[in-house]
């Protein structure tokens, strides 16, 4: 199994440009989030889904959009880029909500809008 | 609203000692709690996942508790080694509420230890 996926690894955006950042998961499972971190903190909560078709926002929503049209892929959409935007970005999934299902993160993209 | 708080921000020791990172959250309704290791630069490496049935965990050289009803959460390391070097996160999977579903994060301790 990969697990988690991310790509690109690295991306630099003008001010007003948009971009998708990619997320899969091999693992058949039916929850995946997407968290920033800024630096020097720990991670916020941007967008979720429970399933194929359901999505739902987090803790700092503004500015992102989210789409999940399979179990393994959940794709975070920036649209006309901003410097606040500028961080670390990392999806993660997990099989539920029961106690022993803990969550699988990728490896992050990291951001910066100039 | 969950919220969950690391104490100390950062800890300095000589390789060694043992040593322990708390974390506080003000929300009892959990599914779990998750300790995780952060090298800079890099993603998230879980260490210890505590059911919030449980009362602790241990993997090798790390020992995590967990008191649900004071809220509370501690990570220890014996023998603290050079490589265990990083930024450590706690992380509660809220089961009520409006963080059902949903990790919180506190904002990490900051290890270091040196030889």
């Amino acid at each position: 199994n990969a697990g988690v996926t991310q790509t690109p690894k690295f991306r630099i955006l003008k001010i007003g440009q948009s971009m998708t950042l990619q997320c899969a998961q091999d693992m058949n499972h039916n929850y995946m989030y997407w968290y920033r971190q800024d630096p020097g903190m720990g991670l916020k909560l941007i967008y979720y889904s429970v399933g194929a078709g359901i999505t739902d926002k987090g803790e700092v929503p503004n500015g992102y959009n989210v789409s999940r049209s399979t179990t393994e892929d959940f794709p975070l959409r920036l649209e006309l880029a901003a410097p606040s935007q500028t961080s670390v970005y990392f999806c993660a999934s997990s099989r539920g909500l029961a106690g022993y299902n803990e969550q699988f993160f990728g490896p992050g993209t990291r951001l910066t809008v100039l | 609203k969950q919220e969950v708080t690391q104490i100390p921000a950062a800890l300095s020791v000589p390789e060694g000692e043992n040593l322990v990172l708390n974390c506080s959250f003000t929300d009892s309704a959990i599914y779990n709690l998750q300790w995780f290791r952060q090298d800079p630069g890099k993603g998230l490496t879980s260490l210890l996942l505590i059911q919030s049935s449980q009362r602790e965990q241990t993997s090798g050289r790390l020992n995590a508790s967990l008191d649900k009803s004071s809220g509370r959460s501690t990570l220890y390391i014996a023998a603290s080694q050079p490589g265990d070097s990083a930024t450590y996160l706690c992380a509660v999977m809220g089961a009520g509420g409006t963080s059902y579903g949903k990790l919180t994060f506190g904002q990490g301790t900051i290890l270091t230890v040196h030889p």
